[in-house]
């Protein structure tokens, strides 16, 4: 089973310039996180969405926007790169509560690596 | 907002021996879920374990346990018979249980646990 697909898995970017992390998860969950992660910080939520055409933000959602094309997939966008970008982000996905086995158990996707010179 | 404190940034052990990771987490919620998740020098989010709060039961899978204390916020890690592939991030997380679904998952800083052969 693929899981939660992110890509890619590495990228470099120039200050200034764009980009969109692609997340897809095939187990037919309704919630969608993404997460990044920097040294000493742990994982800080950047959006999420709680089903196909809602998004919310979470605690570092600045310089970020995301779009839920569909149940299966949830994009990360940078629109104008900066330094404090660079970091490792995650795409999670959760069993929904009505779903019966509620464990709350995030899967999460293999992370991408980004850095902005 | 919830936090997730974890105090020990680095922690190392012998291979056999037994370690204790902490975890303390600020919360006027009365349910919600706690979970351990490890992160190996792969990047790969895993679950290691998890605690509902409503049970008073500590979680145990195979070598890992909890020892979770509700009135004093505590959720500590225990790691029995360490193995070299125990090496890894660790990290405590917070999800409040919402009557909408919008569950978020809240993480510590982690601890960065070294098995010594």
């Amino acid at each position: 089973n693929a899981g939660v697909t992110q890509t890619p898995k590495f990228q470099v970017l120039k200050t200034g310039q764009s980009m969109t992390l692609q997340c897809a998860q095939d187990m037919n969950h309704n919630s969608m996180y993404w997460y990044r992660q920097d040294p000493g910080m742990g994982l800080r939520l950047i959006y999420y969405s709680a089903s196909e055409g809602t998004t919310d933000k979470g605690e570092v959602p600045n310089g970020y926007n995301v779009s839920r094309l569909n149940k299966r997939e949830f994009s990360l966008r940078l629109e104008s790169a900066a330094p404090s970008q660079t970091s490792v982000y995650f795409c999670a996905s959760r069993l929904d509560r009505t779903a019966g086995l509620f464990t709350g158990e995030l899967f999460f996707g293999e992370g991408s690596r980004l850095t902005v010179l | 907002a919830q936090t997730v404190t974890q105090s020990q940034p680095e922690m190392s052990v012998q291979e056999a021996e037994t370690v204790t990771l902490s975890c303390t987490y600020d919360t006027s919620e009365n349910n919600y879920y706690l979970f351990w998740y490890k992160q190996p020098p792969s990047r790969q989010m895993i679950l290691v374990i998890r605690q509902e709060a409503y049970k008073q039961q500590n979680a145990t899978e195979n070598r890992f346990s909890v020892n979770f204390q509700k009135a004093a916020k505590s959720f500590s890690l225990k790691i029995s018979d360490s193995q070299l592939g125990d090496t890894a991030m660790y990290f405590c997380a917070f999800m409040k249980l919402l009557l909408g679904g919008s569950e978020k998952l809240v993480f510590g800083k982690g601890t960065k646990l070294t098995v010594n052969p």
